[in-house]
């Protein structure tokens, strides 16, 4: 089973300033089936990235997305209020067919 | 506007069951897969089961493998859950969510608590 390990856990940052998120999967993952989601309190999660660095409808051009074979980022170039939330990254392929990482927090500092 | 809404949710014992809905609108949902992912309130995302467009293929994480039953009706534009057996650990919110690789929109979310 592949695992996703993402990193940090906590972001502590300050409006306009850049983000880096970092997930890392315990095999490679094929065809660069990583995407990335944002979550905010009492909200389902967003799409926000698919195939590792395209941008889903309506995201912003600050998040994009880079990486391959077992470590994927995702970068936030200058964050917005709206910003501060939980993201997860995915995986999509083996078994079991979908898996998350466990999230990192970004949050105002 | 793509919308899917979840229903179906509410208070189970262990050992009952329920059956969660998601209705789809603003496109043709019979062209697309869906799929379940739960998530238990402040924790991570867990996939549960997908269903392709015609249903002939479906898949479950083992956690609910055997308990839980996944199907469609492209007529009503609505996929199900049925879930038996439940556990406690079964406590969650469930969204339904759309797509293949990618999980490209997802429900609102149902809560499901099980307790005696």
């Amino acid at each position: 089973e592949i695992v996703l390990t993402q990193s940090p856990d906590t972001l502590s940052l300050s409006p306009g300033e850049r983000a880096t998120l970092s997930c890392r999967a315990s095999q490679t993952i094929n065809n660069n089936y990583l995407a990335w989601y944002q979550q905010k309190p009492g909200q389902a999660p967003r799409l926000l990235i698919y195939g590792t660095s395209s941008r889903a409808n309506g995201i912003p051009e600050r998040f994009s997305g880079s990486g391959s074979g077992t470590d994927f980022t995702l970068t936030i170039s200058r964050l917005e209020p709206e910003d501060f939330a939980m993201y997860y990254c995915q995986r999509y392929g083996g078994s079991p067919l979908w898996t998350f990482g466990q999230g990192t927090k970004v949050e105002i500092k | 506007e793509v919308q899917l809404v979840d229903s179906g949710g509410g208070l189970a014992q262990p050992g009952g069951s329920l059956r969660l809905s998601c209705v789809g609108s603003g496109f043709t949902f019979g062209d697309f897969p869906m799929n379940w992912v739960r998530q238990v309130p402040g924790k991570g995302l867990e996939w549960l089961s997908y269903i392709s467009s015609s249903s002939q293929t479906i898949y479950y994480a083992d956690s609910v493998e055997g308990r839980f039953t996944i199907s469609r009706d492209n007529g009503k534009n609505s996929v199900y859950l049925q879930m038996n057996g439940l556990r406690d650990e079964d406590t969650a919110i469930y969204y339904c969510a759309r797509g293949y690789s990618f999980l490209s929109y997802w429900g609102q979310g149902t809560l499901v608590t099980v307790s005696s």
